[in-house]
């Protein structure tokens, strides 16, 4: 199976923008994470969608939006950018085999973003 | 709430020398443990899980994880360390559908 693909890889934006990073999740796979890493912050979770439903929400600004397509394909945005958004954006699918919270996440290689 | 806590943030080991990376987690309601690796402008990739089958956990590359209630500890071991084992690790609990919360991170060097 293909893995986790995340596009684009490499993003630069300019302050007050936004910007669409997308997700395509494992076959089958029908929940998709999105997750923040920065040196800084580490790694934070942004948000889970599953079945095209929020089912759970990280401690981000409203300006971090997600959506989920019916072919389970995940897309985040982000509104307004600030410098502070500079981060590899990661999204991660999982398979959904024992009730969830068992299941391993499967990570794309990110998106690199940068707000100038 | 859960957390994790990773010891160190930098471990540096010789080639063919034991490795551990030490985890500790706090949690309300039984984990689920899990150990990723991260090799540069990677993403994360799992390593092991611990989800309450067995204690001790073996996974990918030669390592292997011990789950110890008593000290709410989940640390990460090789015996033998590889110029290829050189990445950044990440401990993760999850106690929710498609949720974890993840370490610092720990930077692992090996030495020739």
């Amino acid at each position: 199976k293909a893995g986790v693909t995340q596009t684009p890889r490499y993003l630069i934006k300019t302050r007050g923008q936004q910007v669409t990073l997308s997700c395509s999740p494992i076959s089958g796979h029908r929940s998709v994470s999105w997750y923040q890493q920065t040196p800084g912050q580490g790694l934070q979770f942004l948000f889970e969608y599953f079945s095209e439903t929020q089912r759970n929400k990280g401690n981000f600004p409203g300006r971090f939006s997600g959506r989920q397509f019916s072919n389970s394909r995940s897309e985040m945005n982000v509104s307004t950018l600030e410098l502070g958004d500079s981060a590899l954006y990661l999204c991660a699918s999982s398979p959904w085999t024992s009730g969830g919270a068992t299941d391993e996440q499967y990570f794309g290689p990110g998106t690199r973003l940068t707000v100038t | 709430a859960q957390s994790v806590t990773q010891l160190g943030s930098h471990v540096s080991v010789s080639e063919g020398a034991l490795v551990l990376l030490r985890c500790n987690y706090s949690s309300s309601v039984p984990p689920y443990l899990f150990w990723y690796v991260q090799y540069p402008n990677q993403g994360l990739q799992l390593l092991l899980k611990y989800t309450s089958a067995a204690t001790l956990v073996k996974g990918i590359n030669g390592f292997e994880a011990e789950f110890k209630k008593s000290e709410t500890s989940f640390h990460l071991t090789k015996p033998s360390a590889h110029m290829s084992d050189a990445a950044e690790y990440f401990c993760a609990v999850s106690t929710n559908a498609g949720k974890s919360t993840f370490g610092d991170g720990t930077t692992l060097t090996v030495k020739p």
